[in-house]
């Protein structure tokens, strides 16, 4: 079975700094990955996804992720952020063919300071 | 872009009494629905799987007879806690799959039992 660990729970940050969210997954076989972004009182958005290819994926409002398969890891980073960030990020993984069941980590606060 | 409505977004219910939370797809049609629970502080954790028209197939650890999920059309899943006790308190979220479509999700439903 997969697992998922997202080491910060929260991270607070200045309007204009450089983010960086870490994922570590834990499965030996093929998977897909995916950045989910929660906003206050929203529902759940998928900011980005790795199925396979360039492991540099790009995603919606600027935020982008590296799957390196060697550290079992897939960071969210992001150059600039905006007190818009603010908001609950998820990270998951699934397996190809999987039915689309996700696994989800625990999740990362950020807070971003005007 | 799709909608996943989930009601209510918020219940107190009392012990032993039953709680039915409703997740609707407004505008395209879910052959698939996922339940998911997320204690405070922990990862959002599957549930259970519907496909319209089938029994659920629940995950290792959830009591079927306890959390009951009906999903009798493809733009209505039902997800009923019966007997809820104070544990049963969580947060609860939906989310709809359609054919070559990514997972939409519901803004969650939290159930405080007191």
């Amino acid at each position: 079975a997969q697992s998922v660990s997202q080491h910060n729970h929260h991270v607070i940050l200045s309007e204009a700094a450089s983010l960086e969210l870490g994922c570590n997954y834990s499965y030996g076989g093929t998977v897909n990955l995916f950045w989910y972004v929660q906003y206050p009182g929203q529902h759940l958005q998928l900011l980005l996804k790795y199925f396979s290819g360039d492991p540099l994926v790009k995603g919606i409002k600027g935020f982008e992720a590296e799957f390196i398969k060697s550290k079992f890891s897939f960071n969210l980073r992001k150059p600039s952020v905006q007190w818009s960030d603010t908001a609950e990020y998820f990270c998951a993984v699934n397996t190809p063919g999987g039915n689309e069941k996700l696994t989800f980590g625990t999740g990362t606060r950020l807070t971003i300071i005007p | 872009g799709a909608v996943v409505s989930q009601h209510p977004s918020w219940v107190i219910c009392k012990s032993g009494t039953s709680v039915k939370i409703e997740c609707r797809s407004l505008d395209f049609q879910a052959t698939t629905m996922f339940w998911y629970r997320q204690f405070p502080k922990q990862s959002l954790m599957l549930m259970a799987t519907s496909n319209e028209g089938s029994k659920a197939t629940y995950e290792q650890g959830v009591e079927k007879d306890k959390f009951l999920i009906n999903h009798a059309s493809l733009t209505l899943s039902t997800l009923t806690v019966t007997s809820a006790h104070p544990e049963d308190s969580s947060f609860y979220i939906c989310s709809g799959l359609a054919i070559n479509s990514p997972l939409h999700f519901g803004n969650g439903t939290r159930l405080t039992v007191t």
